[in-house]
């Protein structure tokens, strides 16, 4: 089966760094995403990683360690805005799919205080 | 470009009616999927399609249908609602890495 653990809930202050871990167990494994979802919202994309390693775009980056079964999403210099839920995905094979399917975990929420 | 809509926004139904839920995209995607969303979880895939004219079974399928007769739109079907269905539905399409979503619909069925 498929399992993804994340926090709940994260709290942190403007201006700050925060980090978001999500580890994983999955049969099959072709990258980690993130997505962004505000209250009431639909989920955005707002990451990929397929290789091990650091991408950044902007004020958030993420990371992937394939054999820790373990990835992170970090945010920088926070603003109210980024008040969401986040949630990490696994991309896995799946027989009906070329392109695999995505396990979402349960998502944190993020709480930016001024 | 209106990415991926979704009709209606809200509904409510009462036990054992039929519903369906429309989602329409116009990025010419090939996979096409719908989730529902639960409070405190996750997002969980019902059914999706690679294609048109194809459709597969994904976590949670139980007591819904799909049909993709159209590249452009993916119906998810109750065909006998029950309040185990109350929730939040998405669908999207996508490309190889990233999902796009639709605005979701709110459903209640009491």
């Amino acid at each position: 089966g498929q399992s993804l653990e994340q926090p709940s809930e994260v709290t942190a202050v403007e201006g700050a760094i925060v980090q978001i871990n999500c580890t994983y167990q999955t049969s099959g494994f072709y990258g980690l995403s993130w997505y962004q979802q505000h209250d009431g919202g639909a989920p955005t994309f707002l990451s990929y990683n397929a290789l091990d390693g650091l991408e950044e775009t902007g004020r958030f980056s993420s990371f992937l360690s394939r054999s820790d079964s373990y990835g992170y999403l970090l945010l920088q210099e926070l603003q109210m805005k980024d008040s969401a839920s986040y949630f990490c995905a696994v991309r896995s094979p799946d027989r009906g799919s070329t392109l695999g399917r995505l396990y979402f975990g349960r998502g944190t929420q993020l709480t930016v205080w001024p | 470009n209106a990415g991926v809509t979704q009709t209606p926004k809200f509904r409510v139904l009462k036990t054992g009616q039929s519903m369906t839920l429309l989602c329409a995209q116009d990025m010419n995607h090939e996979y096409m999927y719908w989730y529902r969303q639960d409070p405190g979880m996750g997002l969980r895939l019902i059914h999706y399609s690679v294609g048109e004219g194809t459709t597969a079974k994904g976590e949670v399928p139980d007591g819904y249908n799909v049909s993709r007769l159209k590249k452009q739109n993916f119906l998810l079907g109750l065909e006998s609602a029950a309040p185990s269905q109350t929730s939040v539905y998405f669908c999207a399409s996508s490309t190889a890495d990233t999902q796009y979503f639709g605005p979701g619909t709110r459903l209640t069925v009491l």
